[in-house]
């Protein structure tokens, strides 16, 4: 069966530090990946999202993620965190047999101001 | 404003007594979901709906019920609720249900069942 691991439960920086939560996936043919944050007290949103093409995408707040086809990993990533931050991160690929998201256990980062 | 709403927001219940969870979205998507999210587990999904009539089910949908009468409605039904269905629960919708879409999430509904 497919499957998502996300390395960390938890991660606590400090501003201005640099971030990168892993992110790895069994693999189930075409690859759709899937990340999204949720701010304290806030529903779920889409942070970015990768289908084909530049195996670095871009999102939204300056984060950024790699897929990496050898690694089976999508890692996130931001070169300088700010308070702001802090929320709980989820990667999601998509299943194939179904075409639904496969949810990571998520990780809560904590940026201490 | 486009938004999926979850009713109650929280709800404190007794094992055994029939609860519903009512989603709504305004957004006219055909595709919604609802999924429980626990602790170290991440979110689970229950059952999934592709359009009108159309449900299926998703990894955990033992203990549920769900129905989709109308595109905009999917509500949660929890017939005899016990204490392992206390959790977090979210409802979410998109516009057809296809990979590339951005699911849109509710509030979230948190359920304690004693």
């Amino acid at each position: 069966a497919q499957s998502v691991s996300q390395h960390n439960h938890h991660v606590i920086l400090s501003e201005a530090a640099s971030l990168e939560l892993g992110c790895n996936y069994s693999y189930g043919g075409t690859v759709n990946l899937f990340w999204y944050v949720q701010y304290p007290g806030q529903h779920l949103q889409l942070l970015l999202k990768y289908f084909s093409g530049d195996p670095l995408v871009k999102g939204i707040k300056g984060f950024e993620a790699e897929f990496i086809k050898s690694k089976f990993s999508f890692n996130l990533r931001k070169p300088s965190v700010q308070w702001s931050d802090t929320a709980e991160y989820f990667c999601a690929p998509r299943r194939d047999s179904n075409y639904q998201l496969i949810w990571g256990a998520g990780t809560k980062l904590i940026i201490k101001p | 404003e486009a938004q999926v709403t979850q009713n109650p927001r929280y709800l404190i219940t007794v094992t055994g007594k029939k609860l519903t969870v009512t989603c709504s979205q305004n957004m006219n998507h055909e595709y919604m979901s609802w999924y429980r999210q626990d602790p170290g587990l991440g979110l689970r999904q229950i059952y999934y709906s592709m359009n009108v009539e159309v449900t299926d089910k998703g990894d955990v949908p033992e203990g549920y019920k769900v129905s989709r009468k109308e595109k905009r409605n999917f509500p949660l039904i929890l017939e005899s609720p016990s204490p392992n269905q206390t959790s977090l629960y979210f409802c979410a919708s998109s516009l057809t249900g296809l990979f590339q879409e951005t699911q849109y999430f509710g509030p979230g509904t948190r359920l304690l069942v004693l």
